[in-house]
């Protein structure tokens, strides 16, 4: 069966160390792979796009790698901050923008001071 | 600069009331726009998508219906709500190959 997995329902870290989330997938074959935020109450909010063919994407304080033979993608929040705390969602583009974005449940983030 | 309006932001419904989520998009055209619901603790069910006018496809067989009267106009309706119908509501659009854009969403409450 199909399946879109994020590592773990909730992550705490230290300020000011690297937060890793991961998402696995199986039995897809996905032509992008988008992260979005999710704060309590409010809708998501896109993050960053990788393409099959990228091995890693950056913005700012936030690092992706795709690698499409582990089916795994990983989401580095580097000096991360209180601010940092929030729900991080993977999503999976399966046909270039024709079907919906497949969801994961999500990780929850939580950076201790 | 293109927006995304989604009322109300919360909600109480009766069991066996109807009910109408609106969301509204602007500074787009011809979006693809979703409804999509988040239980508690849960990830984002796809309810519905629609690629046009009049155009929409239906992901899970259940009590709710959508309709897209409008370009940039999305309606999620219910003729009697059930109390699994509670949850958080989300309207989002995107453009092929884009970002998704999500509204505030409306929580709903079925008592």
């Amino acid at each position: 069966s199909q399946k879109i997995e994020q590592n773990s329902e909730a992550l705490n870290i230290q300020e000011g160390k690297t937060a890793t989330l991961t998402c696995n997938y199986t039995n897809y074959s996905p032509a992008y792979l988008q992260w979005y935020r999710q704060d309590p109450g409010r809708g998501p909010v896109f993050l960053l796009l990788i393409r099959e063919n990228e091995k890693e994407k950056r913005k700012e304080r936030l690092k992706v790698t795709f690698d499409t033979t582990l089916k795994q993608s990983l989401f580095h929040i580097t000096a991360s901050q209180p601010a940092d705390s929030a729900t991080y969602l993977c999503a999976l583009d399966l046909s270039s923008g024709n079907t919906p974005l497949v969801f994961g449940k999500g990780t929850r983030l939580s950076v201790i001071a | 600069s293109q927006t995304i309006h989604q009322w109300p932001a919360t909600l109480v419904q009766p069991v066996g009331s109807p009910l109408s989520l609106e969301c509204t998009v602007e500074g787009t055209s011809n979006p693809n726009l979703y409804w999509y619901r988040q239980a508690a603790g849960r990830g984002l069910q796809l309810l519905f998508y629609s690629v046009g006018i009049g155009q929409i496809s239906s992901e899970v067989p259940q009590n709710l219906s959508a309709s897209r009267p409008q370009d940039r106009q999305f309606i999620l309706s219910s003729k009697k709500l059930l109390l699994s119908d509670s949850g958080f509501y989300l309207c989002a659009w995107s453009v092929r190959l884009g970002r998704y854009t999500f509204g505030s969403g409306t929580r709903l409450t079925v008592v």
